[in-house]
């Protein structure tokens, strides 16, 4: 059971260069999402999808760019990379309970670790 | 999504029961409470979901009353590997973000 996967687990990058992160589920969820969490910090929401072909900007957007071309893959860009984005990148997904009309348990990857030097 | 607001920290001993209450004043009719629980560089695992009065799993009790302006979570007889962060999170219901406030640390001493 595969579950969340992110690739890569850890990377270092020099300002300015560019990276995507790759989020992939096998649970066939609609919601995928992208996090940072700073050390010390909570999870603050970066972009999110609500389906393939969509995606929303979240409380952190500036600085990222995300992609959803294929329903169980989510892709994180960063096209310019700096100090400040140093971070531990989580990716999640989860469904929907249409009978209820509420969002079902979110599942988490491993995450990255992202170093910009 | 509504706003909640939890104790920055907490410190419990082996056995007790440990209990978190967060706090949603403008928590909408149709939105839902759910707790995550994370361990140190690992993401967050979901604990409990409820709308109203009492949900109980294996792992722990979610309590709602009936304004559901708060919510508090319960962990029975905690042991040392329960020390986490605990997030509470208020919403979901046709509302697409999950979007984590700061959680309480939730230390478990021997």
């Amino acid at each position: 059971n595969a579950g969340v996967t992110q690739t890569p687990k850890f990377r270092v990058l020099k300002t300015g260069q560019s990276m995507t992160l790759l989020c992939a589920q096998d649970m066939n969820h609609e919601y995928m999402y992208w996090y940072r969490q700073d050390p010390g910090m909570g999870l603050r929401l970066i972009h999110y999808s609500v389906g393939e072909g969509t995606t929303a900007k979240g409380e952190v957007p500036d600085g990222y760019n995300v992609s959803r071309l294929k329903k169980q893959n989510f892709l994180l860009g960063l096209e310019s990379a700096a100090p400040s984005q140093t971070s531990v990148y989580f990716c999640a997904s989860s469904g929907f309970d249409r009978a209820s009309a509420v969002g079902t348990e979110a599942f988490f990857g491993q995450g990255t670790r992202l170093t910009v030097v | 999504l509504a706003k909640t607001t939890q104790p920055i920290s907490m410190d419990s001993y082996e056995g007790q029961e440990v209990n978190i209450t967060c706090s949603h004043n403008n928590i909408a009719t149709n939105d839902y409470i759910t707790w995550y629980q994370q361990f140190p560089s690992q993401g967050p695992r979901f604990i409990i979901q409820g709308y109203k009065t009492k949900v109980t799993n294996e792992v722990a009790s979610l309590f709602i009353p009936a304004d559901r302006k708060s919510s508090t979570l319960s962990l029975p007889r905690v042991s040392l590997s329960d020390t986490a962060v605990y997030y509470c999170l208020v919403g979901r219901s046709n509302d697409y973000k999950l979007s984590f406030g700061a959680g309480t640390t939730v230390t478990v001493r021997a």
